[in-house]
């Protein structure tokens, strides 16, 4: 089965400044999907970032990016230039490519962002 | 809908009543899913409707729990004789379909917290 780790229970970071959020993961399968997703206190979840397995390159989006290692199954996103609307919990979650689609969530890390 | 509506918003019961929770899909998903999140826990599967397709229960914690989809829309998760383990947020996501490609992104709601008196 698999299984996803986001192992930094909390992390903050300064107005402006870089920050790295870390997610491991475990599977059998070559072929899966990886998504960021936010949960501000509204409890709304956004995406915020998705990568396919298949693909080497790294996603980004806008202030947004991942590193992503496939063969270490590692799935990290860093948010450049941090503001204060960044605060929220993040996700990190898995998907499979075949069965129900259900996506596996990491317990999530709490980011936040000091003015 | 422009997006996954949920209702209530909060409810509050005591430990043994039956209770209702409603996901409204985004018009024209045909997948819905339901996830718990717990305290400190990440997103937990609950259950997925995909259709007319018998729905995959595997995540279900126990037979206190079920759920419907009517219509292939609006679907209502029940919780018979809630118990205070059962605290939680309970999270509605649909998708156009329950398909492979990564554009099948799973849009949520905003969740129904559940507290057990």
């Amino acid at each position: 089965a698999q299984t996803v780790t986001q192992s930094q229970p909390e992390m903050s970071v300064q107005e402006a400044e870089t920050v790295t959020l870390s997610c491991t993961y475990d599977t059998s399968e070559s072929d899966y999907y990886l998504f960021w997703y936010k949960q501000p206190p509204s409890r709304q979840m956004i995406l915020v970032i998705r990568q396919e397995a298949y693909k080497q390159q790294n996603a980004t989006e806008n202030r947004f990016s991942v590193n992503f290692q496939k063969a270490a199954k590692s799935f990290s996103l860093k948010i450049s230039d941090s503001q204060l609307g960044d605060a929220a919990m993040y996700f990190c979650a898995y998907r499979s490519s075949s069965g129900t689609y259900k996506y596996i969530f990491g317990t999530g890390t709490r980011l936040k962002v000091l003015a | 809908g422009a997006g996954v509506s949920q209702s209530p918003s909060n409810k509050v019961t005591e430990k043994g009543k039956d209770v209702e929770l409603r996901c409204d899909p985004i018009s024209g998903h045909t997948a819905l899913y339901w996830y718990r999140q717990s305290l400190g826990q990440g997103l937990e599967f609950l259950i997925y409707f995909q259709g007319n397709s018998a729905p995959d229960k595997s995540g279900l914690p126990s037979d206190r729990f079920s759920a419907e989809r009517t219509g292939g829309s609006v679907s209502t998760l029940t919780i018979q004789r809630t118990q205070q383990e059962d605290s939680a947020v309970y999270l509605c996501a649909s998708s156009v379909t329950g398909g492979t490609s990564v554009k099948n992104i799973q849009y949520f709601g905003a969740g129904t917290r559940l507290s057990v008196l």
